[in-house]
């Protein structure tokens, strides 16, 4: 079955830069674009951006454009995502997610299914 | 940015009884509306796409209606499993989330 297995949890300290990983494994990884969403503690769902497995090409969200790095291994089936210079306001529950629809022509579509999640917690 | 406003934020209703939620778009997103649910400790999972369409998997009893900027999940008996919050989402113009519906029991 289609399955996205993320990278355990991480504390980090402001300043510093994460590195979470989203294994996929069940499909074609290439077929299928790749997004990013957090979820701080007790609130709701931000999307970061997308990657296509296919070519590489990426989106962020403009609030992150400049700290965030999406990034895939295809040798491996496996998905990046980078986030530097990392606040307090950066601790979040990171999911990866795949797009619905293969091929998708640039932008991500619907999200499903989704990884199991990473905590990253940023605290001096 | 497209922001999306769900009401109400809270929802009580009885295992049996109809749902229905609302997730209203700041500008017209034509079709190009999600919904999702997520139980606690767990990732989100797709209900309904293109603002009507069901999930792979998804019960019979969840439906979406809508289009432009109003909207509507519909849950039509409420099963004990149903009770989690629900998103709703739009890939119009870049992708964004409403702030969740939560549906518990009565």
């Amino acid at each position: 079955q289609v399955q996205l297995v993320q990278s355990g949890a991480e504390v980090k300290k402001p300043g510093a830069s994460v590195k979470v990983s989203c294994k996929a494994s069940g499909y074609t990884f290439t077929s299928y674009g790749i997004s990013w969403v957090r979820q701080a503690p007790g609130q709701g769902l931000e999307w970061m951006g997308w990657i296509s497995a296919y070519n590489g090409n990426t989106n962020y969200a403009q609030k992150l454009q400049g700290r965030v790095t999406m990034t895939t291994d295809t040798s491996t089936s496996t998905a990046y995502m980078e986030l530097r210079s990392l606040r307090s306001d950066d601790t979040a529950v990171y999911y990866c997610a795949r797009d619905f629809f293969p091929y998708s022509s640039g932008w991500p579509n619907w999200f499903d299914p989704w990884g199991q999640g990473t905590l990253v917690t940023v605290s001096s | 940015e497209i922001v999306l406003t769900q009401s109400p934020a809270t929802l009580s209703l009885s295992p049996g009884e109809r749902a229905t939620l609302s997730c209203r778009a700041s500008q017209s997103v034509s079709s190009y509306l999600a919904w999702y649910q997520q139980k606690p400790g767990q990732a989100p999972r797709l209900l309904i796409y293109d603002a009507s369409n069901r999930a792979t998997g998804i019960p019979a009893r969840f439906s979406g209606s809508g289009s432009g900027t109003d909207f509507t999940l519909t849950i039509s008996s409420l099963e004990p499993e149903d009770f989690a919050v629900y998103y709703c989402q739009q890939r119009s113009n870049w992708d964004t989330f409403g702030q969740g519906t939560k549906l518990e029991i009565k």
